[in-house]
């Protein structure tokens, strides 16, 4: 049950588009359908932006998108906005286990 | 309005054992396709999830954590209750407990505002 593994940081400027990968392995992100992905705003709790790969919350605006292909699972922010500078987990469900990824920042330039 | 608040010591001794209590309200915990999960985040560090506990009991523990976590749940008191034996500084940490329901039943969809646990002597 090791981390996922996220890039340290991801930047871009106010209208443009990032990705974030979350790899791991077979026994987690390949072997099941249920990543989701977190955005956490300094000294605040984390926020269910996507979950089951690709599917957003009610409230989640719609420049959020999730992926998976293989063991690695990616989220994308289009239109990149001010409010979307935050620290982002992924988090795989692994058979009654849950397992978080090492956390990127995203920074907005 | 769906809430999860976390509440336990701010301070314990290396060696003892911390309790930390999860009270939810606006869901029961005997919800059908309904689970509870702990969540650690030490200072400037990631989220580690710890523990999850399902509507039928059934539970599940973080491999490397797994012989010092017992979690429970007190469906009368809509309490659910991580115990961790033998604190160690490392184990400074924010500690969260989070919901797992309905469709988003592999995510987790709400979360308490987290506990700060400070592990010193």
């Amino acid at each position: 049950q090791s981390a996922l593994t996220q890039p340290r940081s991801v930047s871009g400027s106010p209208g443009q588009s990032v990705t974030i990968s979350c790899t791991g392995t077979s026994s987690d992100v390949g072997g099941y359908n249920y990543v989701s992905w977190y955005q956490q705003h300094p000294g605040k709790a984390p926020k269910l932006m996507i979950y089951d790969v690709s599917k957003r919350p009610s409230g989640v605006p719609d420049r959020f998108s999730g992926s998976k292909s293989g063991n690695t699972a990616s989220l994308t922010i289009s239109g990149l906005q001010a409010e979307d500078e935050a620290d982002y987990y992924c988090c795989s469900y692994a058979g009654s286990l849950y397992v978080f990824g090492t956390g990127t920042k995203v920074t907005v330039l | 309005q769906v809430t999860l608040k976390e509440s336990g010591p701010v301070l314990v001794k290396p060696t003892e054992t911390l309790t930390l209590t999860c009270t939810v309200s606006g869901f029961s915990l005997s919800n059908a396709r309904m689970g509870v999960s702990w969540i650690r985040q030490p200072p400037g560090k990631a989220l580690e999830w710890l523990a999850h506990i399902f509507s039928n009991d059934e539970k599940s523990y973080s491999t490397s954590l797994k012989s010092r976590l017992t979690i429970s749940k007190d469906t009368s008191k809509s309490q659910v209750v991580l115990t961790m034996t033998n604190m160690d500084p490392v184990d400074t940490a924010t500690y969260y407990c989070a919901r797992s329901y309905g469709d988003y039943y592999y995510g987790m969809d709400v979360w308490g505002q987290g506990t700060t646990v400070t592990v010193s002597s």
